[in-house]
């Protein structure tokens, strides 16, 4: 089965530590991407990458940081730079780098509180 | 930068239609899209439309595209409870390699 996967589901950490949250895709995507969600709000784009060992800060990506040296992984780790960490996490990959079309596929999401 | 808006709630009752609207800014969007995001689940791609088609029909969507006013409209015909969920408007443009999505509008059906 082809998809993008994100563990652990739900996270708990204390304050002033560092997280990293896992995403896997298998669907062969050039493009992952990290949302944050809280609640009752829309998605906000913390990084994005386009291809292997090159990624860009998104709309809120002081306190994160990401890696993208294999094209299926893209782990986003929480610093503890980051003033308000607990939030819904969301990875998402695309086909193309470029082009126009962008249909992106989402993981289940990583919900993560701190404590 | 792109900008797109969408109004927060909407409540219906089961069996009426829904329609759900969204305005973007980025006059050179190529691709609109429409995501269901189920409570506590990632998103999924529901349908898309391709800037120059001002309406797609796919069973019980009706995706409608004024591109002058740059406004998208999801019509849903015949809403049931499971089709309470928030639903996300996006956009992409040749110039990015992402889309840019809205703040989501919660639709509640109601039995």
């Amino acid at each position: 089965d082809g998809g993008i996967t994100q563990s652990p589901k739900y996270l708990f950490r204390k304050e002033g530590q560092n997280v990293t949250l896992s995403c896997e895709q298998n669907l062969n995507h050039d493009a992952m991407y990290w949302y944050r969600q809280d609640p009752g709000q829309g998605l906000r784009l913390i990084y994005y990458s386009q291809i292997v060992n090159d990624f860009q800060k998104g709309d809120i990506a002081e306190g994160y940081s990401v890696s993208r040296e294999k094209k299926e992984s893209f782990p986003l780790t929480v610093t503890s730079a980051q003033k308000n960490p607990t939030a819904f996490y969301l990875c998402a990959s695309s086909v193309l780098a470029g082009g126009t079309y962008n249909e992106q596929f989402f993981g289940p999401g990583t919900r993560l509180t701190v404590l | 930068g792109e900008d797109v808006e969408q109004s927060l709630f909407l409540s219906v009752r089961e069996g009426d239609s829904s329609v759900i609207n969204c305005t973007y800014t980025d006059s050179s969007s190529t691709y609109l899209y429409w995501y269901k995001q189920e409570p506590g689940a990632g998103l999924q791609l529901l349908t898309y439309i391709f800037s120059n088609m001002d309406m797609k029909q796919d069973q019980r969507l009706t995706v409608l595209l004024n591109k002058k006013d740059k406004h998208l409209s999801l019509r849903i015909a015949d809403t049931q409870t499971g089709d309470s969920a928030i639903y996300f408007c996006a956009e992409s443009n040749t110039n990015a390699g992402k889309s840019t999505f809205g703040d989501g509008t919660t639709l509640t059906v109601k039995p």
